[in-house]
């Protein structure tokens, strides 16, 4: 299966500090998100991005395919940024149904105000 | 916006009782699947479901059944709850649409059900 790796695993900043948080894969794909998970456990989506680009206020993303990589960059963070973050992909058979998503172990953020 | 519900937030049961966690999503998706999630473990899916009456096993289906009788609902069922089953349980569903020449496939999360087997 799919390998997906996450760093760092933890990550400290000040309120106002930008951070970026690193994906690898091990094979091509079809489907990756990003998440976030709050501290009562819900999974927010934060972007569908299996290429290009994506920005969201103070979120953006990046996927390079073809180096199978994703980066999720936060700007000026706050305090409600802190939580894990999981990035997690998929591949679709050729018949296009739906397939299970594999994720990455998470980074933990922690932001100090 | 897609909602996902899961039917509780918090559970308590007894080893060998029969367990059913239910979750139900408002947005039509065909797709819908059942994660447990511990520490040091991560996601790990258990069970989806692409159509009624469908469904395939994911990565640790063992102890768990799954029903889908309609389109917006989809019961995990733990037929002997073990003490091993106490974990994190969530929901997701998705929507696969063409759009291009690529297929889309975003999974929305209920907000868990965390449960505990005595």
């Amino acid at each position: 299966g799919i390998q997906v790796e996450q760093s760092p695993p933890d990550l400290i900043l000040q309120e106002g500090a930008n951070s970026t948080l690193r994906c690898n894969f091990s094979d091509s794909v079809n489907n990756l998100q990003w998440f976030h998970q709050n501290p009562w456990g819900q999974l927010i989506n934060l972007f569908y991005i299996p290429s290009g680009t994506k920005q969201n206020g103070r979120l953006s993303a990046t996927t390079v395919a073809t180096e199978r990589y994703s980066l999720l960059y936060i700007s000026s963070s706050q305090t409600t940024d802190s939580g894990v973050y999981f990035c997690a992909v998929a591949r679709f058979f050729s018949s296009g149904s739906a397939r299970q998503l594999t994720f990455g172990s998470g980074t933990q953020l922690t932001v100090l105000p | 916006d897609v909602k996902v519900t899961q039917s509780s937030r918090y559970l308590v049961k007894r080893t060998g009782e029969k367990v059913f966690l239910e979750c139900v999503q408002d947005m039509d998706h065909e797709n819908m699947f059942w994660y447990r999630q511990d520490p040091g473990l991560g996601l790990r899916l258990i069970y989806f479901s692409y159509d009624v009456k469908m469904k395939e096993k994911g990565d640790i289906p063992e102890g768990y059944s799954v029903s889908r009788e309609k389109k917006e609902r989809f019961s995990l069922i733990l037929e002997s709850a073990s003490t091993n089953q106490t974990s994190m349980y969530l929901c997701a569903s998705s929507l696969s649409a063409w759009e291009g020449r690529a297929v889309t496939d975003t999974q929305y999360f209920g907000p868990g059900t965390r449960l505990t087997v005595l």
